[in-house]
């Protein structure tokens, strides 16, 4: 069973900081996910990654296959990127479909 | 860009009743799930879908969930007859045969009082 670790749990930010937020799993997988959650609840696939590093405008997602360890940056924070930015792992390819889910890690940027 | 809906957007119901959630998921997606995410908790997976039947669930996913794929484009969960802790956003979500991305729809919140 993978466990998935994020963090911090809370984030808060002055407008223009550059934002990490961590994701570990104890087990290997075939992906890895970083999503949005919106304050009405919505999720918003960001990134999926199975290896090296994605940039999509502000943000960039790496991972590190070998130490089960992903990190999402934000570049130059806005207010509007508050929200959940959650990490979720995929087993390997011919295991399991469902995807494992971390708590999340809430980001409030501050004007 | 192609988007995954569903409906309704908020349900209460009454303990005891059936519900019905809907979702429409890409058309050219052949995987298809639920998940689940009570409120201030991790988003749960309950149950995966694929050339019609179930490809896999979790323990979550008991006798009172079902799920169908009645026309061709609608997903449906049932939940026969719902309990308090039933209360939760229900999301639906696809993805394509080839590709590990998966679109997730706006959510059902339901509540069960």
């Amino acid at each position: 069973k993978n466990e998935v670790e994020q963090s911090p749990q809370n984030l808060t930010a002055q407008e223009g900081e550059f934002i990490t937020i961590n994701c570990s799993y104890s087990v290997g997988i075939s992906a890895l996910h970083w999503l949005q959650q919106h304050p009405g609840g919505g999720i918003v696939s960001l990134f999926m990654l199975s290896s090296g590093k994605k940039k999509h405008g502000r943000l960039i997602a790496t991972i590190n296959i070998q130490e089960k360890h992903s990190s999402l940056h934000i570049t130059a924070s806005h207010p509007r990127d508050s929200a959940v930015y959650i990490c979720a792992v995929k087993a390997p390819q011919g295991g399991s479909e469902k995807l494992v889910f971390g708590k999340g890690t809430k980001l409030t940027v501050n004007p | 860009e192609p988007e995954v809906t569903q409906t309704p957007s908020h349900q209460v119901t009454q303990m005891g009743q059936e519900v019905i959630l809907r979702c429409v998921p890409i058309s050219n997606h052949l995987y298809f799930y639920w998940y689940r995410q009570i409120l201030g908790q991790k988003v749960e997976f309950l149950v995966s879908f694929y050339n019609n039947e179930i490809s896999e669930k979790s323990e979550i996913f008991d006798d009172q969930f079902s799920v169908e794929r009645p026309d061709g484009s609608n997903f449906t969960l049932k939940i026969r007859s719902t309990k308090l802790e039933d209360s939760a956003m229900y999301f639906c979500a696809s993805r394509a045969n080839s590709g590990n991305t998966i679109y997730f729809g706006e959510g059902s919140w339901l509540t069960v009082v």
